[in-house]
């Protein structure tokens, strides 16, 4: 079974801190992707990777920024968290290549900044 | 504007019964379709999907149907279970890069009552 790990599944900051949120997966998968979910909104990405040091902005990439420097670890950097930026945030995973869309998420960390 | 639409925010529906949950989208370059599930404090979970070349796909309780034309899929709960209260998320992707990126909408929660 596929399995996504993220670091913390609650966190409380302040507003002007920066925020590290990290993801790891166990399957040696190609893709990893970052999204916020928010009501009504579903989930929106923030910022994806295909490969170790690449990154491309997904829809919402602003206030945000990624590091990929291992092809299991994907992490997400606010560099100074707003209370705009409270949310739910997932992690996913998928292979690369083909036609297998599927993509396989973390539990989540729920995020909010005071 | 979104690509991926859900107009139903949430659904009641009786244990026994079919639950039927509506996606619909404007991207015509759109070619494969998937649905998630998703329990609180939980990531997403892959739940089924289809590609463009079919008009239906059948697992086991769980069928959605893809109206291409009408630029509409559905997703068909037979019978409804109180263990299928969720949210549940449609997703679409077009072959257009390395990281067949998805487009959600915005989730509907499904209620079984017992």
């Amino acid at each position: 079974d596929v399995k996504v790990t993220q670091s913390s599944r609650y966190l409380v900051k302040r507003t002007g801190e920066k925020v590290f949120l990290e993801c790891v997966q166990d399957m040696d998968h190609e893709n990893m992707f970052w999204y916020r979910q928010d009501p009504g909104l579903g989930l929106r990405l923030i910022y994806f990777s295909y490969d170790v040091k690449m990154k491309e902005k997904g829809d919402i990439p602003e206030g945000y920024s990624v590091s990929r420097e291992k092809k299991e670890r994907f992490s997400l950097i606010l560099e100074s968290a707003s209370t705009n930026q409270t949310s739910m945030y997932l992690c996913a995973s998928s292979i690369a290549g083909g036609r297998t869309d599927t993509q396989y998420f973390g539990p989540g960390t729920r995020l909010t900044v005071l | 504007d979104q690509q991926v639409k859900q107009n139903s925010p949430s659904l009641s529906v009786q244990e026994g019964r079919i639950s039927i949950l509506n996606c619909d989208y404007t991207n015509s370059m759109f070619d494969y379709f998937l649905w998630y599930k998703k329990y609180p404090a939980e990531g997403p979970t892959f739940l089924i999907s289809i590609s463009s070349i079919k008009d239906k796909n059948e697992d086991g309780r769980f069928t959605v149907f893809l109206n291409k034309s009408a630029k509409h899929l559905s997703l068909h709960i037979v019978p409804s279970q109180p263990g299928d209260s969720a949210v549940y998320f449609c997703a679409a992707s077009e072959n257009r890069n390395a990281g067949n990126m998805l487009t959600f909408g915005g989730g509907t929660r499904l209620m079984v009552k017992p």
